[in-house]
């Protein structure tokens, strides 16, 4: 149980589009999933806090026009890197709190490589 | 400030021993403190979890002690196996679910 999925696990695009970035939590349900950003060697840094049914809230310094989230149901949440450049390339995790046992599960990660 | 110090940023174990991990917080408000595990290109693995109200939480080969008043806690992770080689993250957590979390540890474990 607790199987949190990402999708893609990978994508190259050119620098200006939009890229989504999908979070589903499987096999419970999430009220509340969080963003994070991880550069090679470092530690996780947490982007936003997602909330069903409610706006995003982001951390200080995160451009939220730069990293849309939605949150729209109890088991997905997306984050959308619009008009993405090179600096944004990292590895997008998100994780789903299961709200009966308040543990985080993280999904398996999104390579985002902008050229 | 960092609310979450991890040490050693790297760690070396020979097969067998004794691998041990050291978180320490700042705010007392935190109320959930996790230890995951990442291996590269994935994302972290929750290992082991403990409260505030428990000093030793023990699963398998990784044990967690807990020091409220030093607000301090570790993990050890028994019998290292290569397997293990990974990078952990110690994590403290608000009620709400938010959290901080440490630089991460290198751990390499030698056959």
């Amino acid at each position: 149980g607790a199987v949190v999925s990402q999708h893609p696990s990978w994508v190259i695009c050119k620098s200006g589009t939009s890229v989504k970035i999908e979070c589903r939590s499987l096999d419970f349900q999430a009220t509340t999933m969080f963003w994070y950003r991880q550069f090679p060697k470092q530690s996780l840094m947490l982007m936003a806090t997602s909330n069903e049914g409610s706006k995003a809230t982001y951390e200080q310094g995160v451009e939220k026009d730069k990293f849309l989230i939605n949150h729209a149901s109890l088991t997905l949440s997306t984050l959308t890197v619009t008009s993405a450049h090179p600096e944004d390339s990292s590895f997008y995790i998100c994780s789903a709190q299961d709200r009966v046992q308040e543990t985080q599960y993280f999904g398996p990660g999104t390579r985002l490589l902008v050229l | 400030q960092q609310q979450v110090k991890q040490s050693p940023q790297s760690l070396i174990v020979q097969k067998g021993g004794i691998s041990i991990i050291n978180c320490a917080y700042e705010n007392t408000a935190f109320d959930y403190f996790p230890w995951y595990q990442q291996f590269p290109g994935k994302g972290p693995a929750l290992l082991i979890a403990i409260r505030p109200d428990v000093s030793e939480k023990k699963e398998g080969r990784f044990t967690i002690s807990f020091n409220k008043s030093a607000k301090q806690f570790s993990l050890h992770i028994m019998d290292s196996q290569p397997g293990d080689s990974a990078t952990y993250f110690c994590a403290a957590s608000y009620p709400a679910g938010k959290s901080t979390f440490g630089d991460g540890t290198t751990l390499t474990v030698k056959p």
